[in-house]
């Protein structure tokens, strides 16, 4: 059954830069985007970005001068690095999967990372 | 960026209630809309896509209807396992946006 399995840090200091890891289980990772989502605590759904299995990225215009997505399509893992973090950067952080029913939807998530930024 | 919202933020409800939440878009996003299911300590679960389109394995107590702007996702009747958060999606735009949610809770 497909799966998106995550790990990274769950504690990161002020200033200093996330990094989180995506693996694909199970399916299919070419011919799809794959994107990062966050989620404060206690609030809604923020999309960060996607990047295709060529590489190719886009993202959010609120947060694209610290965003970085990469991926190993050898290991079928993508990553993210979220630079000059603070404490609103602080939320559950989850891969998904881009998928289009006739529109753009995120069909498949991982199961969320929880990063708290704090000295 | 298109800015989603929802009504109510929070609905109490019961069991076999028929619960109806809105989501509005601040501009015509056609039915580029997804709605999602989130319980706590999970991740979100994909329930309708294009507005009206039920995705495989979600019961047929859930749908959804509208265009343009704004839109519903009503629960038919309402069971012990729907009491959970709510969003809507846009994919219109290539910066996509949820709205804020709805938390169903017992009455």
């Amino acid at each position: 059954q497909e799966q998106l399995q995550q790990w990274g840090a769950g504690l990161v200091k002020p200033s200093e830069t996330l990094s989180l890891n995506c693996a694909v289980y199970g399916g299919s990772f070419s011919g799809y985007y794959w994107s990062w989502i966050r989620q404060p605590p206690g609030k809604g759904l923020e999309w960060i970005g996607e990047i295709d299995h060529s590489g190719s990225t886009n993202y959010n215009p609120s947060l694209k001068s610290r965003v970085a997505m990469s991926l190993d399509t050898s290991k079928n893992q993508l990553s993210l690095n979220l630079g000059s973090v603070t404490a609103a950067d602080t939320a559950v952080y989850y891969c998904a999967r881009r998928y289009v029913h006739i529109v753009v939807t995120f069909d498949l998530w991982g199961r969320g990372t929880l990063v708290t930024v704090s000295s | 960026d298109i800015q989603m919202t929802q009504s109510p933020s929070t609905l109490s409800a019961s069991v076999g209630d028929r619960v109806t939440i809105t989501c509005r878009a601040s501009q015509s996003i056609n039915i580029f809309l997804n709605w999602y299911q989130q319980k706590p300590g999970e991740a979100p679960k994909l329930l309708i896509y294009a507005a009206s389109s039920l995705q495989s394995g979600v019961p047929s107590r859930f749908s959804g209807s509208g265009s343009g702007t704004d839109f519903t996702l009503t629960i038919s009747s309402l069971q012990s396992e729907d009491f959970a958060t709510y969003f809507c999606q846009q994919s219109y735009s290539s910066t996509f946006t949820f709205g804020p949610g709805t938390k169903v809770d017992i009455k």
